[in-house]
């Protein structure tokens, strides 16, 4: 079973939905948990970073945390056609830097 | 504030060379950690350096090392280059905080190996 479980299935979605991205994790030990997005030959940029369970507002973006069940996701408003771009979960454990990534979703927003 | 910088952003070599890859984290970051990014695995942990010292190391082989300099500056080389390790390589620089393990991601460097 990989650490990290994010189903890396396109999204295409018109403008001005809501877009909903989730991963799931096997290890209980993870307590930081982050965001990416990555465009296209571009490196990835930190969206969200959530320490722990519960939720993370930044403008139109909110991240979810739900330890209990090993699940988290996010969420973007209102998306627009600049949203378009592969979203990255990543986490760690506390004390060590090491980023266990799921696979990524490419989303597309169309206009 | 400068981000991460990496160099150069593309290259091409021939199985069986050497490559080494460079990094230069945000100013006042004393950790770099390496990934290697290709479209099945998806983003993989080679090696972190903190304070010049490798404090964290992934599931690669030892063809892959790496370095870090006195101002953190880290360099990544790759020996006997096969064409597996055609892949974009990323470097991210944090602070090295272990209760803040934000990571600020390069634009990678995109070897090709022929």
């Amino acid at each position: 079973q990989k650490e990290v479980e994010q189903d890396p299935g396109p999204l295409s979605v018109p403008e001005g939905a809501i877009v909903s991205l989730n991963c799931t994790y096997s290890n209980s030990a993870f307590q930081y948990f982050m965001w990416y997005r990555q465009y296209s030959r571009k490196g990835p940029e930190l969206l969200m970073y959530t320490y722990s369970s519960g939720n993370k507002e930044d403008g139109r973006f909110t991240a979810q945390v739900d330890k209990s069940s090993k699940y988290i996701s996010l969420f973007i408003r209102d998306s627009q056609p600049s949203d378009s771009a592969t979203y990255l979960c990543a986490m760690s454990v506390y004390g060590n830097n090491r980023l266990a990534f799921g696979k990524g979703n490419q989303v597309v927003v169309i206009p | 504030k400068a981000g991460v910088t990496q160099t150069p952003r593309y290259l091409i070599k021939t199985r069986g060379q050497q490559v080494t890859l460079s990094c230069s984290p945000i100013s006042g970051h004393r950790s770099v950690s390496w990934y290697q990014q290709t479209p099945g695995q998806g983003l993989q942990f080679l090696f972190e350096y903190f304070s010049e010292t490798q404090r964290n190391k992934g599931n690669f082989p030892g063809r892959f090392s790496g370095r870090q300099f006195s101002n953190s500056r880290s360099e990544m080389n790759v020996s006997t280059l096969e064409l597996g390790d055609s892949a974009l390589y990323l470097c991210a620089s944090s602070t090295g905080d272990v209760m803040n393990t934000e990571a600020f991601f390069g634009q990678g460097t995109r070897l090709t190996v022929v």
